[in-house]
Formats: structure tokens, C-alpha cells, sequence
């Protein structure tokens, strides 16, 4: 079974620029969730998914950041336009509908604004 | 909201000593208590869970207790080896199903001394 995947694992923008990440579920996973960690501190929750729907956006900073998941499958967050403290580590995980596992995550993205 | 505290946010251990992690959390809602393991540029893995309706939970050498009462929880490795050495993350969550959003703690970075 293929993993939680990340495009692209480093990205560097200059400040002002807008960046796209992309997350691939497990397939079959309904629920997405994306997730960030700023340097030494905790992961902290941006969004949850349940296939198409955004079933929590309580998390996301502002509306500079988009996160959208068209057709269910993979989603993406953009972010327009970036600043500095938008720098971190992006992660996507997925999980089944309805049953009692945990979430597998990706690998992650490091953005870095400069 | 939830809100998770962390400790140590480092800890070295000698090779064949036990390591312990412990964390804090503050919404009496929650009853779902992953604890994660971050290996050097590699996703976060699940390496054990707990549930409230469970006191403690054995895994080879990990472990996990829960204190309901006080709100607290911990994660014991016991016979650490160098493949332990890694940051690990508590998190928790106010669904059994584990298909809510975490709330994770700032991590531990674990490091064995061979």
C-alpha cells in the first residue's frame, strides 16, 4: 500500500510569492488533514477533510492560505501571499472513515520564506 | 481549547536505561492519546495509543499509562537502543476513533548514548 505522499518535500520562496503544496491520501482514506510545525515548536492543526468537505478549518492562521481537496482524492494548500513566519514544516496525513486507527503522515514539506 | 505541555524537551539516556516521557493535557473531553515517533527527516510514525477507557497499554518495550484523574500521561521505553534515538510527540484528541483533530505536545528529542 503506497504511503502519504508530499510534493515537494523543500520549497524556498522569497516573501510576497504564493507556493503550492500537494498531499496524496492513502487511497480510500475519506479523512485528510493537514497540519504545520514551525521550528522547535509543536504540530499544530490547520484543517480536516472528510472527502470533498472541509470538516474543520479552525486551525488555518488566515485567508492567506487556501486548502482545497476537489473530487476527494488529493489536496492541495496554497499560500498567497507568502510571509516570513509562514516558514515550516508542512504535513498532510490521512485516515480511514469511521474506524479506530491513527493517521499516516507524510513526510512533510519544509517551506522557507526569505 | 486543548492545550498539551511536553517533558523533557530533551533527554539523553545510556543505551539499556529506560526513558520516560511525560505529558499534560487540559480538556477533560479527550480520550484518545497517540504518542508519535519522528526519526531524522522521516515522518511522523504512531508508535502506540491509549484510550480512556484503559488504565495502561504494552507494547514489547513501550508503554503507555494514563491518569484520567489528573490528566496525564506517559511514554516508557524500556532497554533503550540506538534506533530509539528520535523526537517523539504526544497528542490528544476528544475522539475514539482518532479521526478528530490532535493536539500535540512540543516534543521530545530522545537521544541514546551507545
Amino acid at each position: 500500500e503506497a504511503g502519504v505522499t508530499q510534493f515537494p518535500s523543500h520549497s524556498v520562496i522569497e516573501k510576497g510569492q504564493t507556493v503550492t503544496l500537494r498531499c496524496d491520501p492513502i487511497s480510500g482514506h475519506d479523512n485528510l488533514y493537514w497540519y504545520r510545525r514551525v521550528m522547535g515548536k509543536e504540530i499544530k492543526f490547520l484543517l480536516h477533510f472528510v472527502k470533498e468537505s472541509k470538516q474543520d478549518e479552525s486551525g488555518m492562521p488566515n485567508n492567506r492560505f487556501l486548502a482545497e481537496r476537489t473530487g476527494g482524492t488529493y489536496s492541495t494548500l496554497k499560500v498567497q501571499p507568502a510571509e516570513l513566519e509562514d516558514s515550516g514544516v508542512y504535513f498532510c496525513a490521512s485516515s480511514p472513515l469511521g474506524r479506530q486507527y491513527g493517521y499516516t503522515f507524510g513526510s512533510g514539506t519544509r517551506l522557507t520564506v526569505v | 481549547g486543548e492545550n498539551v505541555e511536553q517533558h523533557p524537551s530533551t533527554l539523553s539516556v545510556q543505551e539499556g536505561d529506560s526513558a520516560v516521557i511525560k505529558c499534560t493535557y487540559s480538556d477533560s473531553a479527550s480520550n484518545y492519546f497517540p504518542w508519535y515517533k519522528q526519526e531524522l527527516g522521516k515522518r511522523p510514525q504512531l508508535i502506540i495509543d491509549i484510550r480512556s477507557n484503559v488504565g495502561e497499554k504494552k507494547d514489547q518495550r513501550i508503554a503507555v499509562t494514563l491518569n484520567k484523574t489528573a490528566k496525564h500521561f506517559s511514554l516508557h521505553i524500556t532497554e533503550t537502543q540506538p534506533e530509539d534515538s528520535a523526537v517523539y510527540f504526544c497528542a490528544a484528541s476528544p475522539s475514539n476513533f482518532g479521526n478528530e483533530k490532535l493536539t500535540f505536545g512540543t516534543g521530545t528529542r530522545l537521544t541514546i548514548i551507545p
